[in-house]
């Protein structure tokens, strides 16, 4: 079974608009990470959320965490086709256990 | 400062072959990382090595091994290859409990 719910699956956007990317736990999380994974290549590290209630930005990539820490979301403004690619969620458990969610494909029309 | 690195990079093997996935860090983490990546699946987590010594079964241990021949390097097994563990297989690495992985390139595995 999937811990981290990731939606959507896949979203095509048409350049410069903004988008959002959701991450749902089933339980309590001591960390939420983003990655970004061009296709065929490895997953970059993107931002790390530990606190409740944390929000997190770089350039145009907005990360959230709710105060319960079971829900994220990653906010893109005024995409770009740079921005296209697999993102996905991970989350720390007891134990030194890292999941990850199903990703979500960005395609990004110029 | 090559980071995490996994060999080889392509590998096809026949049902019932045996075959070792290498993975090798030189940043001085503690912790390292099996994962297979699927279609659809996203990550699943095969078996990790919280420290050096240790090591623990993930979502779908099974049909593998793990080696954490010392702490640089964390190696994958499989005894005898079945088509369903055709995948891209990640390593990954991190230094202390809430830090980032850091990720190999992977190594995609066919097995026929």
């Amino acid at each position: 079974s999937q811990e981290l719910e990731q939606s959507p699956q896949s979203l095509i956007v048409q350049e410069g608009k903004n988008l959002t990317i959701n991450c749902t736990s089933s339980k309590t999380l001591y960390g939420l990470y983003w990655y970004k994974q061009k296709y065929g290549e490895g997953l970059i590290f993107l931002m790390m959320l530990q606190k409740g209630g944390e929000e997190k930005s770089h350039e145009k990539i907005t990360a959230k965490l709710d105060e319960k820490k079971q829900q994220s979301s990653l906010h893109i403004t005024a995409s770009q086709p740079s921005h296209a690619g697999i993102y996905l969620c991970g989350g720390l458990r007891t134990g030194n256990q890292f999941y990850f969610g199903t990703g979500t494909s960005l395609t990004v029309i110029p | 400062n090559a980071g995490v690195t996994q060999t080889p990079k392509f590998q096809v093997l026949k049902t019932g072959q045996s075959m070792t996935l290498q993975c090798a860090q030189d940043m001085n983490h503690n912790s390292m990382y099996w994962y297979r990546q699927d279609p659809g699946m996203g990550l699943r987590l095969i078996y990790y090595s919280a420290s050096e010594g240790t090591t623990d079964k993930g979502e779908v241990p099974n049909g593998y091994n793990v080696s954490r021949l010392n702490k640089r390097e964390f190696s994958l097994r499989l005894e005898s290859a079945a088509p369903s563990q055709t995948s891209v297989y990640f390593c990954a690495a991190k230094s202390s409990y809430n830090s980032p992985l850091h990720f190999g390139n992977g190594t995609r595995l066919t097995v026929t």
